[in-house]
């Protein structure tokens, strides 16, 4: 596809059940980006994937939180033991290589997460 | 550590009025800036940006100027449409990282 694709768009789960949260980056970005957007707040930095390794994952609020991008091109995002508090936007974005502090970030339009 | 302080709202206008949306931000080095716009039901896109001291970002009516003696990054246009209803968010990326860092967040509503 042309964008950014993100599935599901809604996700509703019981607390402490396990979910995943898939990403699909516009061809050829190989920069990834986690993002979790709360109500009436902006989003939040998870982390940061370049190619298939983890650059930066200073964002991951615990160890409950995991993310991967094996073959450098769809991440997964997973959450174990969900509670209440993660219910939120999960927004990934993409970016081309070289990326830089100028670099545009192309976003998707989110998975809605509800943990009932 | 870095940060950035957007006006909160709701903004709302009639159509055709002046709008600014302040901006400030905290940061070390020399940061990149962002305007974010989400129009609803749709993703995040990227309205302007400006990448060093006194540059101006502009696109679709929208202006923002990069001020490093007041650290600001306020957006402007002269003359709002009701479908520039959205949320705006500015951001901020330093050369020493790749993550953005994100303002709350300004809804603005144009009423016709």
């Amino acid at each position: 596809g042309a964008g950014v694709s993100q599935t599901p768009s809604n996700k509703v789960t019981e607390k402490g059940k396990y979910v995943e949260l898939r990403c699909d980056p516009i061809s050829g970005h190989t920069a990834l980006y986690w993002y979790r957007q709360s109500l009436g707040q902006g989003p939040e930095f998870l982390i940061y994937f370049q190619g298939t390794g983890a650059a930066d994952d200073s964002g991951l609020p615990n160890d409950r939180f995991f993310a991967v991008r094996p073959e450098g091109s769809v991440s997964t995002l997973k959450i174990q033991r969900t509670e209440r508090g993660d219910s939120a936007v999960y927004l990934c974005a993409s970016s081309p290589t070289p990326t830089g502090a100028n670099t545009e970030a192309f976003f998707g339009q989110g998975t809605r997460l509800t943990v009932v | 550590g870095n940060s950035v302080t957007q006006m909160e709202g709701p903004v709302t206008l009639s159509e055709e009025a002046f709008l600014t949306i302040n901006c400030t931000y905290t940061a070390t080095g020399y940061p990149s800036l962002f305007w974010y716009v989400q129009y609803p039901g749709e993703g995040l896109q990227l309205l302007l940006k400006a990448t060093k001291a006194d540059d101006k970002g502009s696109n679709k009516g929208f202006e923002a100027t990069y001020r490093k003696e007041t650290t600001s990054f306020h957006l402007e246009k002269g003359s709002v449409q009701v479908s520039d209803s959205a949320v705006y968010f500015c951001a901020l990326k330093s050369g020493a990282t790749n993550k953005l860092i994100f303002g709350t967040g300004t809804l603005l509503a144009v009423q016709p």
